[in-house]
């Protein structure tokens, strides 16, 4: 298996765009969590899916961010309208049978100017 | 409620000599613990996971933590640091049966040659 695969791997916007961040989960693996990594916060847990239904969004800093899980292979972490402050790596993790163990991907550096 | 606390933030060693990041924790039962390694530019990646099997846990690339309960500590250790070594590194709790992880703030490692 490749991994958890994160794209883009950079996004550079504009403030008042809207991005969107992607994560193909491991084959099988029914967790799926959203972070963001920023020096001031650390690495914050955004939400997190169980079998592509959201079990706790109470990370997600305002109503601008957004996430889906349409299938068990696809994610989305939408920012509308972004604002600089969203500048940070965001990762995507996911687990399966062991679910104290999270695999990363090697996330998206986005940066809004 | 569980926490982790990592009492250095940065952490400096000679290539060869043993390296100590230190980890204390707190929870209500008897926790999951983690740590995480982080390569500049790169996703998490487990170090090495206790559950309550045995208080000596021994993880990837020659590490090892002892849980301490007395203590409340789960320190990472090394015998001899590699410059590939460098990195930050996560000591992480796991918050229940929830799937969820919570990490702390990080300990940068310096290793010099």
């Amino acid at each position: 298996d490749a991994g958890v695969i994160q794209s883009p791997r950079h996004e550079v916007t504009e403030m008042g765009q809207e991005v969107t961040l992607r994560c193909k989960p491991i084959s099988g693996h029914d967790y799926l969590f959203w972070y963001r990594q920023t020096m001031m916060r650390g690495l914050e847990l955004l939400i997190y899916f169980n079998n592509n239904v959201p079990i706790d969004d109470s990370g997600m800093p305002e109503d601008r961010f957004s996430a889906k899980m349409p299938n068990a292979s696809f994610s989305t972490l939408k920012i509308q309208p972004s604002e600089p402050r969203d500048s940070a790596v965001y990762f995507c993790a996911t687990s399966g049978a062991d679910r104290d163990i999270q695999y990363f991907g090697a996330g998206t550096r986005l940066s809004v100017l | 409620a569980q926490s982790v606390t990592q009492l250095d933030s940065h952490v400096s060693v000679s290539e060869g000599t043993p390296v100590l990041l230190r980890c204390n924790y707190s929870s209500s039962y008897s926790p999951s613990l983690f740590w995480y390694v982080q390569h500049p530019n790169k996703g998490l990646q487990l170090l090495l996971k206790y559950t309550s099997a045995a208080t000596l846990v021994k993880g990837i690339n020659g590490f090892e933590a002892e849980f301490k309960k007395s203590e409340t500590s789960f320190h990472l250790t090394k015998p001899s640091a590699h410059m590939s070594d460098a990195a930050e590194y996560f000591c992480v709790v796991g918050a229940s049966n929830t799937g969820k992880l919570i990490f702390g703030q990080g300990t940068t490692l310096q290793v010099k040659p």
